[in-house]
């Protein structure tokens, strides 16, 4: 069975520092995708980063970067120079790469709170 | 980018009545949409995998017949809370799945809050 974990249930940061969001998953497959979303208040998903389990390339996006080890099952999500506009609940989430069967099981979100 | 809608964004409702609830992908064909339940603080749990012309598959513990799933078109699935009691509202968000092959791509409809007096 497929797990993913947010030991973080809620952070707050004091706006322009950095901050790392913790995702530690498990899977039993091979191939897989992982996923970062970000909901805002207004409750709708916002796709961030989707990576392939073969490709453990470290990506930056602005002042996003994600951390993939596959050796340590996590995906880790840093912001840099936060700002008050990424307060926001995330989401970490894994997905079976087999055609069909591709439903996204999501960890219980970070709660991340930017204060000025 | 993939644009799915959902319709209504917000329901109130007494107990006992159904809602519906609807979700379409506004600009690509969907054979497959999936619906989230998510409670206040929570996660998004999966409901089901709506595939279009063929019946829902729903998760353990989801209800079928109080959950009723209808994927009649490439670019509409709704789902239907029947009876619904104030245990049921929630934030309800489909998404619709574009590609084919190992890759999965979901794209997120805004969401239906519904509350159940």
């Amino acid at each position: 069975a497929q797990k993913v974990t947010q030991a973080q249930t809620e952070i707050s940061v004091v706006e322009k520092e950095d901050v790392t969001l913790d995702c530690v998953y498990e899977t039993r497959d091979t191939t897989y995708y992982l996923f970062w979303y970000k909901q805002p208040p207004s409750g709708e998903l916002v796709f961030l980063i989707r990576r392939n389990s073969f490709d453990e390339q470290n990506e930056i996006s602005g002042r996003y970067s994600w951390n993939f080890q596959k050796s340590t099952s996590s995906f880790n999500f840093t912001i840099t120079a936060s700002q008050v506009v990424d307060s926001a609940v995330y989401f970490c989430a894994l997905s079976e790469a087999n055609f069909g069967n591709e439903k996204l099981t999501f960890g219980t979100g970070t709660r991340l709170t930017i204060i000025p | 980018g993939a644009v799915v809608s959902q319709h209504p964004s917000r329901v109130i409702c007494k107990s006992g009545t159904s809602v519906k609830i609807e979700c379409r992908s506004l600009d690509f064909q969907a054979t497959t949409m999936f619906w989230y339940r998510q409670f206040p603080k929570q996660s998004l749990m999966l409901m089901a995998t709506s595939n279009e012309g063929s019946k829902a598959t729903y998760e353990q513990g989801v209800e079928k017949d109080k959950f009723l799933i209808n994927h009649a078109s490439l670019t509409l699935s709704t789902l239907t809370v029947t009876s619904a009691h104030p245990e049921d509202s929630s934030f309800y968000i489909c998404s619709a799945r574009v590609g084919g092959g190992g890759y999965n791509e979901q794209f997120f409809g805004p969401g239906t809050r519904l509350t159940v007096l």
